[in-house]
C-alpha cells in the first residue's frame, strides 16, 4: 500500500508556542491530504482538508487562524498550531488518497502535548 | 446526533470467540462504508471495505444494510492479535469520511 509519512512522531512544547506537523505522501503523489484530531477515548474528528496549491478547507469550529495549513508540493502538507495551549494536546494525524488505491492511507500520527 | 454512532465497549471475550460489533450512520447520503482498525495510540488501518452484499475476509464478516442505516462486523475465532478499537467509518467519498468513536475489544487467552 501506499506510505504516509509524519513528523514529529512525538512533540511537547510550552504554551505559548508554534508547532509544525508535517506529513508526507513517501511514494506517490496527493493532491489532497486530510487532517484529524483524536482526543483520548474518541473518535476521529476531521479539522481541515489540504488542497495543493490552494487554501485548505476547514471544518466547522476549527479555527484556520490557529491551525494553519500549507500544501505547497503534491507530497507536502504542514499543520502548524499557533499559540499552543494545553487545551491543543491531542493526538493528530494526516491521511492522503492514493488514486490508484482509491482509499485513504494514514500517518502514523503526532502526539502534541502542551504544558 | 453523532454522524456515526459505535457501542463503545469494552468487549473482552476468550480466544477462540466470536464477536459482533454493530454501527449506525445517520446520514443517508453516505455512499461507502469501512472497518477501520487502530491499535493503542497509533493510526488507524483500512480492515475493510463493506457492501450491501456483505463480504467476508478470513476470520472477518462485514454487512451492510442501507434500509436500517445499520453496518456490522463479525470476527470469528477470536485471536490476541485482534485486540484493538474497530472504528466504523461512513463516507461521502473518499475526500468525506465519517469516523465513529470506535468499539474497543481485548480478547484474552
Amino acid at each position: 500500500g501506499a506510505v504516509v509519512s509524519q513528523h514529529p512522531s512525538r512533540v511537547i512544547c510550552k504554551s505559548g508556542t508554534s508547532v509544525k506537523i508535517e506529513c508526507r505522501s513517501l511514494d506517490f503523489q496527493a493532491t489532497t491530504m486530510f487532517w484529524y484530531r483524536q482526543f483520548p477515548k474518541q473518535s476521529l474528528m476531521l479539522m481541515a482538508t489540504s488542497n495543493e496549491g490552494s487554501k485548505a478547507t476547514y471544518e466547522q469550529g476549527v479555527e484556520k487562524d490557529k491551525f494553519l495549513i500549507n500544501h505547497a508540493s503534491l507530497t507536502l502538507s504542514t499543520l502548524t498550531v499557533t499559540s499552543a495551549h494545553p487545551e491543543d494536546s491531542s493526538f493528530y494525524i494526516c491521511s492522503a488518497v492514493a488514486g490508484s488505491y482509491n482509499e485513504q492511507f494514514f500517518g502514523p500520527g503526532t502526539r502534541l502535548t502542551v504544558l | 446526533r453523532k454522524e456515526v454512532e459505535q457501542d463503545p465497549g469494552p468487549f473482552n471475550v476468550p480466544e477462540g470467540a466470536t464477536v459482533a460489533f454493530n454501527c449506525t450512520y445517520s446520514n443517508s447520503a453516505s455512499q461507502s462504508f469501512f472497518w477501520y482498525r487502530q491499535d493503542c495510540r497509533k493510526e488507524p488501518k483500512l480492515l475493510m471495505s463493506v457492501y450491501s452484499s456483505g463480504n467476508e475476509d478470513g476470520r472477518f464478516t462485514a454487512q451492510l444494510n442501507r434500509a436500517s442505516q445499520y453496518i456490522s462486523l463479525l470476527i470469528r475465532d477470536s485471536k490476541l492479535s485482534d485486540s484493538a478499537t474497530y472504528l466504523c467509518v461512513g463516507a461521502y467519498n473518499n475526500n468525506d469520511m465519517r469516523f465513529g468513536a470506535g468499539t474497543r475489544l481485548t480478547v484474552k487467552p
